[in-house]
């Protein structure tokens, strides 16, 4: 059962224009969900995170909106530029019994921006 | 500061071998996690070790096991490897447990033929 989904596998878009990438979970026990960005042959780097105690995190290009009630977040990137183009990641982490548990991430979608 | 270091980055192995991967977190970072990446299957938790002890373990069968030494060093054994072991093996490292501030290194690529 995969509790953390990213139903696009890709996403192209135009140099200069928004990005979106879109992440479902169904575990309500969530807290914590980030954003990881991967190139080929290198580890996934760390983008932006947010709490659910937030809707909203700004970080220069990227945006992340939770939307708690729908168990929905979303990654904006504005503008989209090519260096921009990678697989990105969706997590969730919650607490378990008074634990944070590991990061459970969704399968990815590959961002390709346009020159 | 040096980043997470795993060796080898590039291993072809026969089925039914065993293998050992090896990851060196950041410095003063206890807690080390492994994932593993296959295509179409995002990256799947197997385990995290905090100060030598496995704290969680993910959906994974027995052949898969890993340990962390004192210097926080850790390693990862598959045995009897099967051909659906080819995969990018992650390491992340951080300072607590529990996924907060993860940093990953570059992952091994393990091919079983």
């Amino acid at each position: 059962d995969q509790q953390v989904k990213q139903n696009s596998p890709s996403l192209s878009v135009q140099e200069g224009r928004i990005s979106i990438l879109n992440c479902d979970y169904t575990n309500s026990m969530f807290d914590y969900f980030l954003w990881y960005k991967k190139y080929p042959a290198e580890g996934p780097t760390f983008l932006i995170s947010i709490s659910s105690i937030k809707d909203k995190n700004e970080d220069g290009r990227f945006t992340v909106f939770l939307n708690k009630s729908a168990k929905h977040l979303s990654l904006h990137i504005v503008p989209s530029q090519p260096g921009d183009s990678a697989v990105y990641f969706c997590a969730a982490s919650g607490n378990y019994g008074g634990s944070q548990g590991n990061l459970i991430f969704g399968k990815g979608t590959k961002l390709s921006v346009k020159p | 500061k040096a980043g997470v270091t795993q060796t080898p980055r590039y291993l072809i192995k026969t089925r039914g071998q065993q293998v050992t991967l090896s990851c060196s977190p950041i410095s003063g970072h206890r807690s080390v996690s492994w994932y593993q990446q296959t295509p179409g299957q995002g990256l799947q938790f197997l385990f995290e070790y905090f100060s030598e002890t496995q704290r969680n373990k993910g959906n994974f069968p027995g052949r898969f096991s890993g340990r962390q030494f004192s210097n926080s060093r850790s390693e990862m054994n598959v045995s009897t490897l099967e051909l659906g072991d080819s995969a990018l093996y992650l390491c992340a490292s951080s300072l607590r447990q529990g996924g907060y501030g993860y940093t990953f290194g570059s992952g091994t690529r393990l091919t079983v033929v």
